[in-house]
């Protein structure tokens, strides 16, 4: 299995442009999560989906984040407009109910 | 609110000690608690999970405990090399069953000198 994909792997934008991040979860595995990880405040959930359904999205910052699974293989994460304070890298991970969670590499977000 | 803490935030040591990483939750109430290892600029890599019933578990070199009326885990590292020098976060499983997010400790920083 090649684990979680994710991409892009390093993504530099100006502030106000959308940003999409991307991502494949291990297959058969039903929950998908978003983490963000600064610094100052270290990894952050932002959203979980389970069977491709939002279950808790109130770790999102702002309406300006959007996230969607249209189906089981395939999640975006998407920042309209972006900001320089959503610099960060943003992972992605899945797991079976109740197992381990594995993570993607990540994407760095650079927001100039 | 369950929150996680790691001490220390960083900790130096000379190959072949063993060492133990801590890391205490204040919501006794979770489903299971996970150990990762990250790598500078990588993802995380899981290392050991444990579910609630379970006191500890075991890979290799690796032993992670969990006393879960405390709101203690620890991970133990014997022999340690430099190749383990990574920062290790804990993170708890809120007891909502199999759903429920993960949250996460700031992490302990890890360096082990040859």
């Amino acid at each position: 299995d090649a684990g979680v994909i994710q991409s892009p792997r390093h993504e530099v934008t100006e502030m106000g442009q959308e940003v999409t991040l991307r991502c494949k979860p291990i297959s058969g595995h039903d929950y998908l999560f978003w983490y963000r990880q600064t610094m100052m405040r270290g990894l952050e959930l932002l959203i979980y989906f389970n069977n491709n359904v939002p279950i808790d999205d109130s770790g999102m910052p702002e309406d300006r984040f959007s996230a969607k699974m249209p189906n089981a293989s395939f999640s975006t994460l998407k920042i309209q407009p972006s900001e320089p304070r959503d610099s960060a890298v943003y992972f992605c991970a899945s797991s079976r109910a109740g197992g381990e969670q594995f993570f993607g590499p990540g994407t760095r977000l650079t927001v100039l | 609110k369950q929150e996680v803490t790691q001490i220390p935030a960083a900790l130096s040591v000379p190959e072949g000690e063993n060492l133990v990483l801590n890391c205490s939750f204040t919501d006794s109430a979770i489903y299971n608690l996970q150990w990762f290892r990250q790598d500078p600029g990588k993802g995380l890599t899981s290392l050991l999970l444990i579910q609630s019933s379970q006191r500890e578990q075991t890979s290799g070199r690796l032993n992670a405990s969990l006393d879960k009326s405390s709101g203690r885990s620890t991970l133990y590292i014997a022999a340690s090399q430099p190749g383990d020098s990574a920062t290790y976060l804990c993170a708890v499983r809120g007891d909502g069953g199999s759903q429920g997010n993960l949250i996460f400790g700031k992490g302990t920083k890890l360096s082990v000198k040859p």
